[in-house]
C-alpha cells in the first residue's frame, strides 16, 4: 500500500532563513505528487505538483520541489521564508488515474519575525 | 463564484446522536471525497464518490455514512457507532477525465461531541 512520511512534525524558522521539507512516498509505480498549504484558519491550498517531465517544480509564492525518483522522496523547497508562510504543509502522492491520495502527517511551520 | 461550501462550520454532538455534514459544490466536478483531519495524522479518507449513486469506502469508513443522489452533492452523516467523532472534516472535489489532477478542498466543518 501506498504511503507517504513526512518527518518533519514541527519546524521553526526565522525570518529569511532557508526551508527544507521532507516527503518520501512508498510506491513503486508511476506517481503524481503534491504539496499543499493550510494557512491559520484557511482550508487547503495546492502549492504545487509534479506529474511529469522536469523533475524540479515550481509553485506559488516562490516555493519549489524536486522529485528524486531514486529516493522516493518530494521535498519542499524556499530559499528565504516570510513570517506569513508560518502554516501546515502537507505532502501527497496518487497514482495516475486513481485520484484517490494518501496524505502524509503534515508539517507545522513557524516563521518568527 | 464557483467552490465547496461545507456547512455548518461547527457543529456540537451529544453522545449517540447521529449529525449530518453538508458538502455542496459548484464545480461541476464529478468525483467528491470526505477526509478527516486530526492533530498529527494528516488527513485521512473516509468515503469517496466517483459519479452520481456511486461512492466507495475510504481507509476509515467505519462510523460513517454518505449518499451521492446529486453530482453537486455529498452529505456525510456521522453515526452514534464512529467512537471518536471529534474532528475536523474536510470535503474535496475533483474534475476527473483530465490531466489536471488536484482537489480543491472546502472550508471544513469542526465536529466536537459533548
Amino acid at each position: 500500500a501506498q504511503s507517504v512520511s513526512q518527518h518533519n512534525h514541527h519546524v521553526i524558522l526565522s525570518e529569511a532563513a532557508s526551508l527544507e521539507l521532507g516527503c518520501n512516498y512508498s510506491y513503486g509505480g508511476t506517481v503524481n505528487l503534491f504539496w499543499y498549504v493550510q494557512y491559520p484558519g484557511q482550508h487547503l491550498q495546492l502549492l504545487l505538483k509534479y506529474f511529469s517531465g522536469d523533475p524540479l517544480v515550481k509553485g506559488i509564492k516562490g516555493f519549489e520541489a524536486e522529485f528524486i525518483k531514486s529516493k522516493f522522496s518530494f521535498n519542499l523547497r524556499k530559499p528565504s521564508v516570510q513570517w506569513s508562510d508560518t502554516a501546515e504543509y502537507f505532502c501527497a502522492v496518487t497514482s495516475p488515474g486513481t485520484y484517490k491520495y494518501i496524505f502524509g502527517t503534515g508539517t507545522r511551520l513557524k516563521v518568527l519575525a | 463564484d464557483g467552490g465547496i461550501t461545507q456547512s455548518p462550520k461547527y457543529l456540537f454532538r451529544k453522545e449517540g446522536q447521529n449529525v449530518t455534514l453538508s458538502c455542496e459544490q459548484n464545480l461541476n466536478h464529478d468525483a467528491m471525497y470526505w477526509y478527516r483531519q486530526d492533530p498529527g495524522q494528516g488527513l485521512r479518507l473516509i468515503y469517496y464518490s466517483q459519479i452520481v449513486n456511486d461512492f466507495q469506502k475510504g481507509d476509515i469508513a467505519e462510523g460513517y455514512s454518505v449518499s451521492r443522489e446529486k453530482k453537486e452533492s455529498f452529505p456525510l452523516t456521522v453515526t452514534s457507532a464512529q467512537k471518536n467523532p471529534t474532528a475536523f472534516y474536510l470535503c474535496a472535489t475533483h474534475f476527473t477525465g483530465t490531466e489536471n489532477y488536484g482537489y480543491t478542498f472546502g472550508s471544513g466543518t469542526r465536529l466536537t461531541v459533548v
